[in-house]
């Protein structure tokens, strides 16, 4: 099946630093992809959604200027946590949906990131 | 608003079945989404239905009723390796995948 991979795995850095996350789609283009942040037994909760060449869309309650977020190619979109605080500590998924497949097709997910923010 | 509801936690043996249900309310509907996710891993995909009946795929069946706002995950033959959250997903009539909180399952010997 087709493959999303997320870098880095996980990442532990200092409060007021900002972290960047990546997300490829390694063997299919994805025109839209999703980011999601996920607290401890909870589920998924989409922060937003990337469009590549194109601005973001956030979802309500996600801050834009402190989630960057940017979709440069049809394979790779980055999320950066800005001066990030211990709050902002969490999982954080990736999916992508293969262009072409239509808004219902299979997303594909990354293996998600882990954000300890000291 | 939009709900999707799904109980919070299940407990069954080795072998046996189990049926997770999920309702939702949504607006609109353009299918329903399974997604088993282990701990500490990102989810991965079990079934899409969109119109109603069941779906088999190996041990693993899926049920919709689009009158009733009712769906299941059917689990055959459990294993220990079936230990883990099962999320329920609806897109919505905007194409908006709403997701359920996840039901943790739980596969004792």
């Amino acid at each position: 099946g087709a493959v999303v991979s997320q870098h880095p795995s996980w990442v532990i850095c200092k409060s007021g630093t900002s972290v960047k996350i990546e997300c490829r789609s390694l063997d299919f283009q994805a025109t839209t992809m999703f980011w999601y942040r996920q607290f401890p037994k909870q589920s998924l909760m989409l922060m937003a959604t990337s469009n590549e060449g194109s601005k973001a869309t956030y979802e309500q309650g996600v801050e834009k200027d402190k989630f960057l977020i940017n979709h440069a190619s049809l394979t790779l979109s980055t999320l950066t946590v800005t001066s990030a605080h211990p709050e902002d500590s969490s999982f954080y998924i990736c999916s992508a949906r293969p262009s072409g497949s239509g808004d219902t097709g299979e997303l594909f997910f990354g293996e998600g990131s882990r954000l300890t923010v000291l | 608003g939009q709900n999707i509801d799904q109980p919070t936690e299940m407990t069954a043996t080795e072998g046996a079945i189990v049926q997770i249900n999920c309702t939702y309310q949504t607006s609109g509907f353009n299918g329903l989404f399974w997604y088993q996710q282990h701990a500490g891993e990102a989810p991965t995909f079990l079934s899409y239905n969109v119109l109603d009946g069941l779906e088999e795929k190996g041990r693993f069946s899926s049920f919709l009723s689009r009158s009733k706002g009712y769906s299941y995950l059917l689990l055959k033959e459990l294993q220990m390796k079936d230990s883990a959250s099962y999320l329920c997903a609806v897109l919505d009539s905007n194409y908006q995948l709403i997701w359920g909180a996840g039901t943790k399952l739980i596969i004792k010997p």
